[in-house]
């Protein structure tokens, strides 16, 4: 167990619906990641926090909407989602920003109908 | 942006042989080079990784080398077995927390 926790692990969901995925760390880790693992393709970075602030929206759609309350917890608020956001979700996060360890959360599958 | 590419992008060994796995970068700045492995249905994690200051390092069974003048960089398993079957993600970084990963290989280990 490397510490990083997502919930929920499956989720399935209209176009219409309004959902959020949750990322918790009780690492003492200062920074936290949202990647999108789709298949045959590189893990893409969405977005990053630093100390709750975000540093970094790598050009990721509004739709996607993320919330970081504390060091401990990431949220990945969705909204009017499109098949093609169908993916494995990852969270992460590192002591800190820079050439430290990633540690990744178990993911949560994302299947929008 | 950094661009990793990585190949191949599938690889079948048999038991005890040898798996080489290579990435090339473009970004000449970048410093820091891991590997994760992601077994089937669990999360990504580091096996190990090389900063650009040395030109390989050794892990038991696993092996990286850098080559800074031609931007790649290599996995080497010996030995392998079983449960070296996975998915193998190489990333590259330049000074800053953001991870460029390559598309991933999947090795297979035959019995």
């Amino acid at each position: 167990e490397t510490g990083v926790t997502q919930t929920p692990r499956h989720l399935v969901m209209g176009m219409t619906n309004k959902k959020s995925l949750k990322c918790e760390q009780h690492l003492g880790h200062n920074a936290m990641y949202w990647y999108k693992q789709s298949a045959k393709k590189p893990l893409e970075l969405m977005f990053v926090y630093n100390f709750k602030e975000q540093t970094e929206n790598n050009s990721v759609p509004s739709r996607f909407s993320p919330e970081c309350p504390n060091s401990s917890h990431l949220f990945l608020h969705l909204h009017t989602l499109q098949p093609e956001d169908s993916a494995l979700y990852l969270c992460a996060s590192s002591q800190d920003t820079g050439w430290t360890e990633a540690f990744f959360g178990q993911g949560t599958r994302l299947t929008v109908v | 942006g950094e661009n990793v590419e990585q190949h191949p992008s599938t690889l079948s060994v048999q038991e005890g042989d040898s798996a080489v796995i290579k990435c090339t970068y473009s970004d000449s700045a970048s410093n820091y080079f891991p590997w994760y492995k992601q077994e089937l249905g669990k999360r990504p994690q580091l096996i190990i990784d090389i900063r650009s200051n040395v030109g390989e390092k050794k892990d038991q069974r696993i092996a990286v080398t850098l080559n800074k003048t031609a931007k790649h960089f290599s996995l080497h398993i010996t030995e392998t077995q079983p449960e070296d079957s996975a998915v193998y993600f190489c990333a590259a970084s330049a000074n800053d927390y953001k991870l460029s990963f390559g598309a991933g290989t999947t090795v297979t280990v035959r019995a």
